[in-house]
């Protein structure tokens, strides 16, 4: 099946620096999906995107579907932005017309006051 | 409009026990999809349904189930609990079509934490 691999694992910045996390993928997918889920477990998702650039704020990201790989980036990072970012994509299932989320591991990012 | 709804949002069971989890989807959203969260395994896909049926399974022993309702409402079940079962159940909504209409994301509950002592 599909293989997702985002880096790095772990992310450790100042208040106010940036940020980049990277997510690559083995196979075409239907759609991509960034998240952020919060110290009590729930996964907000950041940006539904299957191809091209978007921007929310301080956060944006970037899916390059020809080659696999999408970019979240962090700008200014705050305290707030603490947690575990999480790229998932949408893999095809041949049976059944579903389709399902493959997460990757994630990536713990701390940001410090 | 409001979100996805998981109750109840913790659990403590005893290894044997058996125990049902619940999810309103967003309004408007027919298919519901479960995934449960562990530290060792991650984030796995458990199943999926559309108007009240089962469109697909993960990799997870029968013990596992779960069931759509009318409203689309989800309930999954896990009967004979066993430690390795705790977890964080989480359950996602999306607009999906019957017959490979385009989705445009998964939405997901807070979750509910399973312990099991």
């Amino acid at each position: 099946g599909i293989q997702v691999e985002q880096s790095p694992p772990d992310l450790i910045l100042q208040e106010g620096a940036n940020s980049t996390l990277r997510c690559n993928f083995s196979d075409s997918v239907n759609n991509l999906q960034w998240f952020h889920q919060n110290p009590w477990g729930q996964l907000i998702n950041l940006f539904y995107i299957p191809s091209g650039t978007k921007q929310n704020g301080r956060l944006s990201a970037t899916t390059v579907a020809t080659e696999r790989y999408s970019l979240l980036y962090i700008s200014s990072s705050q305290t707030t932005d603490s947690g575990v970012y999480f790229c998932a994509v949408d893999a095809p299932i041949t049976q059944g017309g579903s389709e399902k989320l493959v997460f990757g591991k994630g990536t713990k990012l701390t940001v410090n006051p | 409009k409001a979100g996805v709804t998981q109750t109840p949002r913790y659990l403590i069971k005893t290894r044997g026990q058996q125990v049902t989890l619940s999810c309103s989807p967003i309004s408007g959203h027919r298919s519901v999809s479960w995934y449960q969260q562990t530290p060792g395994q991650g984030l796995q896909f458990l199943f999926e349904y559309f108007s009240e049926t089962q469109r697909n399974k993960g990799n997870f022993p029968g013990r596992f189930s779960g069931r759509q309702f009318s409203n689309s409402r989800s309930e999954m079940n896990v009967s004979t609990l066993e430690l390795g079962d705790s977890a964080l159940y989480l359950c996602a909504s999306s607009f999906s079509g019957a017959f490979f209409e385009k989705n445009y994301g998964y939405t997901f509950g807070s979750g509910t934490r399973l312990t099991v002592v």
